[in-house]
């Protein structure tokens, strides 16, 4: 199991620019998420999907789009960069399910370093 | 609306002495709470989580409702402490658990 996957590693993007950041995992969970780290602010939840088929916003949206393509894979796009998009993206999942009490735990992916100029 | 705070930004201690991480929370349900820890060039992954009540690495937390927080402990710390800690929460209902993290703490253990 390789658990969450996440592609590129890195970018470095020019304003403007547009790209795609890849997510999946491979442990049949339902609900998956984008989060941004940045220095000083912790982790924020940019986008999230509760099931295949739904998707949420969360807490710093703006700039973003997200794709549930499947059960296993979560895209977030950047339409048109900006340098305040500059950070570290994680991909998250978990088993959380409509109806369902589990114990919430994420299981997180390594990481897309970003840098827009 | 749920708020997780962590009022330390780092945390520098000696190795053998003991750790303590703050972290308090605002919400109105019933919670859960979760650390979480990053070491360098690591994923986030789950350090314990307050409803197993568990010792995880020689760390424990525990939920005191009444002053809304989970601070995690250690009586002991060693240099393989190091690393980013997050407190986090999750909202229990509704049809998925949305963790909201605190702002992480950088715990250093000096040898």
């Amino acid at each position: 199991n390789a658990g969450v996957t996440q592609t590129p590693k890195f970018q470095v993007l020019k304003t403007g620019q547009s790209m795609t950041l890849q997510c999946a995992q491979d442990m049949n969970h339902n609900s998956m998420y984008w989060y941004r780290q940045d220095p000083g602010m912790g982790l924020r939840l940019i986008y999230y999907s509760a099931s295949e088929g739904t998707t949420d916003k969360g807490e710093v949206p703006n700039g973003y789009n997200v794709s549930r393509l499947n059960k296993r894979e979560f895209s977030l796009r950047l339409e048109s960069a900006a340098p305040s998009q500059t950070s570290v993206y994680f991909c998250a999942s978990s088993e959380a399910e409509k109806g369902l009490v589990d114990s919430g735990e994420q299981f997180f992916g390594p990481g897309t370093r970003l840098t827009v100029l | 609306a749920q708020r997780v705070t962590q009022p330390e930004k780092l945390l520098s201690v000696f190795k053998g002495a003991p750790v303590e991480l703050k972290c308090n929370y605002s919400y109105s349900g019933s919670p859960e709470l979760f650390w979480y820890v990053q070491y360098s060039r690591q994923r986030l992954q789950l350090l314990l989580r307050h409803i197993s009540r568990e010792s995880i690495k020689g760390f424990t937390a525990d939920l005191n409702k009444g002053e809304t927080s989970f601070h995690l402990k250690k009586p002991f710390a060693q240099e393989e402490d190091s690393a980013m800690y997050y407190c986090a929460l999750s909202a229990r209902g509704g049809s998925n658990y949305k963790l909201t993290f605190g702002k992480g703490t950088l715990l250093t253990v000096n040898p």
